[in-house]
């Protein structure tokens, strides 16, 4: 079966640093989809890739797929606090399911 | 996008009774599904809510256990039956749109002692 393996587990930067979450699959992806989530909340959608070498930004985030379509990484520029959260990838298999399967988190602390 | 709303936002209960947990889109989907996020876990899938017809459950999951309904594309219900403390979870119902992204509710926080 397919698994998704995030890295780091946790992370704790000074509020100005840069950092990156990588998300890795065995497996060609169909989409890939990252989220944050702030403890004990929904999640809220950050962006969504599904071509090989996409790469998607919003405000001081961005997010990138490789070609192969397997490996996925969040890079935030310039943290803030209000960046703190826990952030998650979710990823079909091979088709346009829906059943979307999550890699276990990353939890970023982002000190002032 | 498509906003989804939850009710209840959380809940506390009793060993062995039942709670539905409602579900509502702002606008139609056609795909719509069930997630639970167990303490300290990530999300896994419960089922696919299909609109008229029975929902699809993922392995280890039974329509006994979590009885869906589907009457129409922006609304669902699940229902955890027969609660025991190992049903205390985050459930979230998610929704994929016509451009294949897929939101999240803010989830049912749900406790049973």
């Amino acid at each position: 079966s397919q698994e998704l393996e995030q890295s780091p587990q946790s992370l704790i930067v000074q509020e100005g640093k840069n950092l990156t979450i990588n998300c890795t699959s065995s497996k060609t992806l169909y989409g890939l989809y990252w989220y944050k989530q702030k403890y004990g909340e929904g999640l809220i959608f950050l962006m969504m890739l599904q071509k090989g070498g996409e790469e998607k930004s919003h405000e001081k985030i961005t997010a990138k797929l490789d070609e192969k379509k397997q490996q996925s990484s969040l890079h935030i520029t310039a943290s803030q606090p209000s960046h703190a959260g826990i952030y998650l990838c979710g990823a079909d298999g091979s088709s346009n399911t829906g059943k979307l399967i999550f890699g276990q988190g990353t939890t970023l602390q982002v000190k002032p | 996008s498509a906003v989804i709303s939850q009710k209840p936002s959380r809940d506390i209960c009793q060993r062995g009774t039942s709670l539905t947990i409602q579900c509502q889109v702002d606008s139609q989907v056609t795909m719509m599904f069930w997630y639970r996020q167990q303490p300290g876990q990530s999300l896994t899938l419960i089922a696919t809510a299909n609109q008229g017809s029975e929902a699809t459950y993922e392995s280890g999951f039974v329509i006994d256990k979590f009885p869906i309904s589907r009457p129409n594309l922006t609304f669902s219900t699940l229902t955890v039956s027969n609660m025991s403390p190992e049903d205390s979870s985050i459930y979230l119902c998610s929704v994929r749109d016509g451009t294949d992204t897929q939101y999240f509710g803010p989830g049912t926080r749900l406790t049973v002692l």
